[in-house]
């Protein structure tokens, strides 16, 4: 089984300062995907970016980027230029692939809130 | 079209009750799946659809019962509801269910706010 660990319940980060969220994973599969996911407190999860086990190059989108380090099996995402909208929970999430399908998995979450 | 569309986006119901949550969509994806999130956790699998057939059930108890009439729909029956079932109800699709890992990502609905009285 496939285990996700976000090791921080909550951050506070400066607004426009840029700030860490922890990931790390578990898995014995050489092909597996990696997620990030923003879920403000309405509900709704929200997509920020993907990395791939194979992609070579750390994945960006905006003030979003993934530092993937494959050998220590960890997958920050690095918010920059923080603002007060980025207040939210953030999810870590792997896919797991087998013969019925695929489904993502979760870890734990972290709480970030940003300070004026 | 880019959205997963659930409904309702609240409902109380009593213990003897049956309702049914909804979720849509219209992006061609053959994946659907159902999660359960209760609050300050994250989101845990109850079932997933590959091209609407049930493939996976994470031994969710027979209360909670799974459709899927077509492959843009998705219900999940609810029947004798316990207390402890309170929970955000989110439903997700993604493009290919048996595709290994991608750029495909999954596309979730903004929830079901379910409370059981």
């Amino acid at each position: 089984a496939q285990k996700i660990t976000q090791t921080q319940p909550g951050m506070f980060v400066q607004e426009k300062e840029a700030v860490t969220l922890d990931c790390t994973y578990d898995t014995s599969d050489q092909s597996y995907g990696l997620f990030w996911y923003k879920q403000p407190s309405s509900g709704e999860m929200i997509f920020l970016i993907y990395q791939g086990s194979y992609d070579e190059q750390n994945a960006t989108e905006g003030r979003y980027s993934l530092n993937f380090q494959k050998a220590r099996k960890s997958a920050n995402l690095v918010i920059s230029a923080s603002q007060l909208g980025d207040s939210a929970m953030y999810f870590c999430a792997m896919r797991e692939t087998n013969n019925a399908g695929n489904m993502l998995t979760f870890g734990g979450g972290t709480r970030l809130m940003v300070k004026p | 079209d880019t959205e997963v569309t659930q409904t309702p986006k609240h409902l109380v119901m009593g213990m003897t009750n049956k309702k049914s949550l909804k979720c849509e969509q219209h992006m061609g994806h053959r994946a659907m799946y159902w999660y359960k999130q209760k609050a300050k956790k994250p989101p845990e699998l109850m079932f997933v659809y590959s091209y609407e057939k049930l493939s996976i059930n994470e031994s969710v108890p027979s209360r909670f019962s799974p459709e899927c009439p077509n492959s843009s729909l998705l219900n999940l029956h609810l029947h004798a509801l316990q207390p402890e079932d309170s929970a955000l109800y989110l439903c997700a699709s993604s493009q290919d269910p048996l595709s290994g890992p991608s750029g495909y990502g999954y596309t979730f609905g903004s929830g079901t706010r379910l409370t059981v009285v």
